[in-house]
């Protein structure tokens, strides 16, 4: 089955940091970007990070740069955003999606996972 | 950055009929050198994670139904939705990825009358 499957959300306190993963199976996966992408509550869909197919490569909006750093390891199928200093405007559901376009050519984003909440609060 | 503009912020059509989205970038998102419009289309249930309808502007993903279609080029888009079907209920976005950041739009709801 061809899914990509978040994990690492959950309550953290303003300040903190949590490491969301992404795991991609049933799919190409170290030829493609991967992106990040958050939906606060009842909000729409914003773009936060990509990376390029090994790594070299990486982007992030500029309310999380230098705060969020995006990772992968292609050898286990694994995306990552390392997510430090939170603020309680980045609770939303964290999603990871798969860039469509081959090599250094960019695309839409074809598959997405099912997302993972962050809320942050004290 | 490129802002995406959609309109309207939701609309109502009975079962059935057209419903029409459009959507407008602040620069222009075709590409000169492959003539490509850097436009995607998703769909988002609730509950649910966004899926790919449309890319290119208007190349259908495999596996979504023909009624729903893409329009426009450089600036304006339009999504249709020649017959409006139960399963339609959502919430749509445009995206551009010409360059980054890859900006969406606001969103447009699309309910029954």
């Amino acid at each position: 089955e061809v899914q990509l499957v978040e994990s690492g959300g959950g309550l953290v306190q303003p300040g903190g940091s949590l490491r969301l993963s992404c795991a991609a199976s049933g799919l190409t996966f170290s030829s493609k970007w991967m992106h990040w992408v958050r939906q606060a509550p009842g909000k729409g869909l914003v773009w936060v990070s990509r990376i390029n197919s090994d790594g070299s490569t990486t982007n992030y909006t500029d309310s999380v740069k230098g705060r969020f750093t995006i990772s992968r390891d292609n050898a286990k199928n694994m995306l990552y955003l390392q997510m430090n200093s939170l603020r309680a405007e980045d609770t939303a559901v964290y999603y990871c999606a798969r860039d469509q376009g081959v090599g250094p050519k960019v695309g839409a984003f074809d598959i997405w996972g099912q997302g993972t909440m962050v809320t942050v609060s004290s | 950055d490129i802002m995406m503009t959609q309109s309207p912020d939701s609309l109502a059509v009975s079962l059935g009929e057209r419903a029409t989205i459009n959507c407008k970038s602040s620069q222009s998102v075709l590409y000169s050198s492959n003539n490509k419009n850097y436009l995607a289309w998703y769909q988002q249930k609730p509950r649910q994670p966004p899926k790919l309808l449309i890319y290119w502007a208007s190349t259908r993903e495999s596996g979504v139904p023909d009624r729903f279609s893409g329009s426009g080029s450089g600036t304006d888009f339009t999504l249709t939705i020649s017959s409006l079907q139960p399963e339609d209920v959502a919430i749509y976005y445009c995206q551009q990825y010409y360059s980054a950041p890859r900006t969406f739009g606001q969103g447009t709801k699309v309910e029954i009358k």
